[in-house]
């Protein structure tokens, strides 16, 4: 079965660079989720989409925004990138809709993001 | 606010043990609750979930767990442990209306399998 694909699997960065996460969810999931992992952590609600409009926001720094795509990918844009944005970065994807059991999520591989 | 705790930082079992992973959880309404696993480096894979109905729900990999409402508490048990079960275990409540559930997520227990 298809699975959520992430790009790219692993990105090294310089502080102050920028960074695009790319995210490309299950078929015919219409919501997607990101999640911050820092080592030895866990993995922190970041923001989510649904039917391409944000529909809930966690703890992202105004340095990141994202985006939902008519094709339903999604993106993770990061600036101005710090030595503490070092993590993993997880894509989730769903079935959105109205709360229905079906909304169970589904994640992807991950891009380790490394800022040096 | 809603919060998941998992007591167990770090289990050791030997291959052939039984298991049992405790989460309890903090949520006003019914909860989502999920399991999901983690191996070293890789993504999360669900094991199982929970949204209603029959308590004890049956996972892949041999894996259960039992919805306790009055003990707000979701284990994870298996009955003979596998070396290939090594890993990082995170409990997850989903939270949120309708259809928007973000995941909120326990510290983990990580699982190390002797032989």
């Amino acid at each position: 079965a298809a699975g959520v694909i992430q790009s790219p699997r692993h990105l090294i960065k310089e502080k102050r660079e920028t960074a695009t996460l790319k995210c490309y969810p299950i078929p015919r999931h219409d919501t997607v989720y990101w999640y911050q992992q820092g080592p030895g952590q866990d993995p922190q609600f970041l923001i989510s989409f649904y039917e391409k409009m944000q529909s809930d926001k966690g703890s992202i720094p105004d340095r990141f925004s994202a985006q939902q795509f008519s094709d339903y990918h999604s993106e993770l844009n990061m600036s101005s990138l710090e030595l503490g944005d070092s993590a993993l970065y997880f894509c989730a994807s769903s079935l959105g809709g109205q709360g229905g059991i079906t909304d169970t999520q589904y994640f992807g591989p991950g891009t380790r993001l490394t800022v040096l | 606010a809603q919060s998941v705790t998992q007591p167990d930082i770090h289990i050791t079992v030997s291959e052939g043990a039984s298991l049992e992973l405790r989460c309890n959880y903090s949520y006003g309404a019914t909860p989502y609750l999920f399991w999901y696993v983690q191996s070293p480096g890789q993504g999360l894979q669900l094991l199982l979930k929970y949204f209603s109905g029959d308590t004890l729900v049956q996972g892949i990999k041999g894996f259960e767990a039992e919805f306790k409402r009055s003990q707000s508490s979701f284990n994870l048990r298996k009955p003979s442990v596998h070396w290939s079960d090594a890993a990082e275990y995170f409990c997850a409540v989903g939270v949120g209306a309708g259809g928007y559930n973000k995941l909120i997520f326990g510290a983990g227990t990580r699982l190390a399998v002797h032989p």
